[in-house]
């Protein structure tokens, strides 16, 4: 069966880069959440899209930006690249029916970003 | 705010024994919830998931996880592990009705003794 997507899938960057993440949704799936997992820690919530539009907003810094496209694939754009940001970040996505039980998140294997 | 707590940060274990990982979740409402399993280096692979009906639930790869509501737990076990289930595995909460994001616990990092 098909997975979500995530590329590149390592990442090497100096600090004050950009960076773009980006994800493809399992198909037919139309909602994409992304998490950052730094060294040791649990998964921490940034942003979701659902039908395109942002749905829910969590801790994501306001040097990041994200946005879902006509395709539904996303983009995760990261500026003025700090050493904290190395982390592992990862793209999961649903059918976002909004019906119960249906909104099962499925993950990508994420991109390892590497600030130097 | 809804909140998961997996007290056993590392569980180690001998190939052949029980295992039971422990979750508590702190949320308002009936709860969204999953386990997740992290090899290292790599994604996380949905285990299992309870949003409703039978309290236990049977996952992939031999586990199961039962949901208590007085007890605000949802414990992962399997009766017999194998030397492929050290890796690190989540528990999490989400909300019922829409895209929502999920809360992680901190993980429990199992070990499988040969």
């Amino acid at each position: 069966a098909a997975g979500v997507i995530q590329s590149p899938r390592h990442l090497i960057k100096e600090k004050r880069e950009t960076a773009t993440l980006k994800c493809y949704p399992i198909p037919r799936h139309d909602t994409v959440y992304w998490y950052q997992q730094g060294p040791g820690q649990d998964p921490q919530f940034l942003i979701s899209f659902y039908e395109k539009m942002q749905s829910d907003k969590g801790s994501i810094p306001d040097r990041f930006s994200a946005q879902q496209f006509s395709d539904y694939h996303s983009e995760l754009n990261m500026s003025s690249l700090e050493l904290g940001d190395s982390a592992l970040y990862f793209c999961a996505s649903s059918l976002g029916t909004r019906l119960w039980g249906t909104d099962t998140q499925y993950f990508g294997p994420g991109t390892r970003l590497t600030v130097l | 705010a809804q909140s998961v707590t997996q007290p056993d940060i590392h569980i180690t274990v001998s190939e052949g024994a029980s295992l039971e990982l422990r979750c508590n979740y702190s949320y308002g409402a009936t709860p969204y919830l999953f386990w997740y399993v992290q090899s290292p280096g790599q994604g996380l692979q949905l285990l299992l998931k309870y949003f409703s009906g039978d309290t236990l639930v049977q996952g992939i790869k031999g586990f199961e996880a039962e949901f208590k509501r007085s007890q605000s737990s949802f414990n992962l076990r399997k009766p017999s592990v194998h030397w492929s289930d050290a890796a690190e595995y989540f528990c999490a909460v989400g909300q019922i009705q829409g895209a929502q994001k999920l809360v992680f616990g901190q993980g429990t990092r199992l070990t499988i003794n040969p």
